[in-house]
């Protein structure tokens, strides 16, 4: 069972690069959502999508682009990136039914921008 | 707006019980969850909570009072592996799922 698969699980970037986190989910879920995690903060909400075509914004999506063009993908864009944006990311998916809400979270990529 | 407190460390022995407290003040609230978070891993579901009382789940039990913006997480007969963080977090509006969460709690367990 793959659920929710993340790629890259590391990366290092430069100041100013850009790249594209990749989220996968194979569990047919509507939502789907990032989160960073950063010592002593939580996770914080950068973007969510209750379905393909529809995102928003969460607490934190400066710096950040979305895109759901299909139920099962979720890709993170970094349009340029900064040493505020080292961090771990966490996609997250969950069905519809909001009478449990589990979220199931991947393995999570850690980023460091040098 | 959303803020949610707990407490950063706490220390236990195995066998023992512990409980971890959150208090959280929200617009919007839709339910309250606490995830387990072993170093280097991704969270995992524990429990979830949307009208006040107590929930069981084997070892563990999770409490909510919506009027005092409070839960807590009690986890029964410790053991080593229950070493990890724990992650409250609070869901609000009233599509998708959107959680906020607390800075999460670090349970050492000792011998």
């Amino acid at each position: 069972n793959a659920g929710v698969t993340q790629t890259p699980k590391f990366q290092v970037l430069k100041t100013g690069q850009s790249m594209t986190l990749q989220c996968a989910q194979d569990m047919n879920h509507e939502y789907m959502s990032w989160y960073r995690q950063d010592p002593g903060m939580g996770l914080r909400l950068i973007h969510y999508s209750v379905g393909a075509g529809i995102t928003d914004q969460g607490e934190v999506p400066n710096g950040y682009n979305v895109s759901r063009s299909t139920t099962e993908d979720f890709p993170l864009r970094l349009l340029s990136a900064a040493p505020s944006q080292t961090s771990v990311y966490f996609c997250a998916s969950s069905t519809r039914d909001r009478s449990t809400g589990e979220l199931f979270f991947g393995e999570g990529s850690r980023l460091t921008v040098l | 707006g959303q803020n949610i407190d707990q407490p950063t460390e706490m220390t236990a022995t195995e066998g023992a019980i512990v409980q971890i407290n959150c208090t959280y003040q929200t617009s919007g609230f839709n339910g309250l969850f606490w995830y387990q978070q072993h170093a280097g891993e991704a969270p995992t579901f524990l429990s979830y909570n949307v009208l006040d009382g107590l929930e069981e789940k084997g070892r563990f039990s999770s409490f909510l009072s919506r009027s005092k913006g409070y839960s807590y997480l009690l986890l029964k007969e410790l053991q080593m592996k229950d070493s990890a963080s724990y992650l409250c977090a609070v869901r609000w509006g009233n599509a998708g799922n959107m959680l906020t969460f607390g800075g999460g709690t670090r349970l050492m367990v000792k011998p």
